[in-house]
């Protein structure tokens, strides 16, 4: 089925070990985006790119970087993961920016211990 | 600077009761304007959203929203809730911020539902 594809679900981490969330989508979308949602906060954008060799940052950038390589593909890497980064992760595409709606993930829970 | 509120944390109803969740921007222009339902341990799920054109917009799963502008709201309701329309109510407004286009989410409503 078409759609986004985030791996892992459940991640683990302890404090200063690094790790890549992975994000895939095969509809073609040129827009991409990390969110992270933590409890009363809804939605807060990480990084994202507006096509592939493009990105930039959101909200709440630090600790996180992106690249994109490839229009399907748009990783998160955690460089040394800390306690805040405790959160539920999801990654969205849309068709130019979003105009029509973002199709998200289904999410990676991370927990940093 | 551009923003979304949605000022009840959770709402209660009984099944077979109507529903509205309420949302308010803040945006110096015509925004986007978008619905979205999460349920428990899934992504998000866009239900409806707004542009342009006739201020009452339906979605799916018989969920409409009505654009006001006066009012800078874009309140969420359906007629007669099902108790599988428990979940996580989020709306967004799609703005052009630092010369790109961004969707701010509000920090969200729980829906639960009464059988």
């Amino acid at each position: 089925n078409a759609g986004v594809t985030q791996t892992p679900k459940f991640q683990v981490l302890k404090t200063g070990q690094s790790m890549t969330l992975q994000c895939a989508q095969d509809m073609n979308h040129e827009y991409m985006s990390w969110y992270r949602q933590d409890p009363g906060m809804g939605l807060r954008l990480i990084h994202y790119s507006v096509g592939a060799g493009i990105t930039d940052q959101g909200e709440v950038p630090n600790g996180y970087n992106v690249s994109r390589s490839t229009t399907e593909d748009f990783p998160l890497r955690l460089l040394s993961a800390a306690p805040s980064q405790t959160s539920v992760y999801f990654c969205a595409s849309s068709e130019r920016q979003g105009y029509h709606g973002y199709t998200f993930g289904s999410g990676t829970r991370l927990t940093v211990v | 600077a551009q923003s979304v509120t949605q000022p009840d944390i959770h709402i209660t109803v009984s099944e077979g009761a109507s529903l509205e969740l309420r949302c308010n921007y803040s945006y110096g222009a015509t925004p986007y304007l978008f619905w979205y339902v999460q349920s428990p341990g899934q992504g998000l799920q866009l239900l409806l959203k707004y542009f342009s054109g006739d201020t009452l917009v339906q979605g799916i799963k018989g969920f409409e929203a009505e654009f006001k502008r006066s009012q800078s709201s874009f309140n969420l309701r359906k007629p007669s809730v099902h108790w599988s329309d428990a979940a996580e109510y989020f709306c967004a407004v799609g703005a052009w911020m630092d010369s790109s286009y961004k969707l701010i989410f509000g920090s969200g409503t729980r829906l639960l539902v009464r059988p």
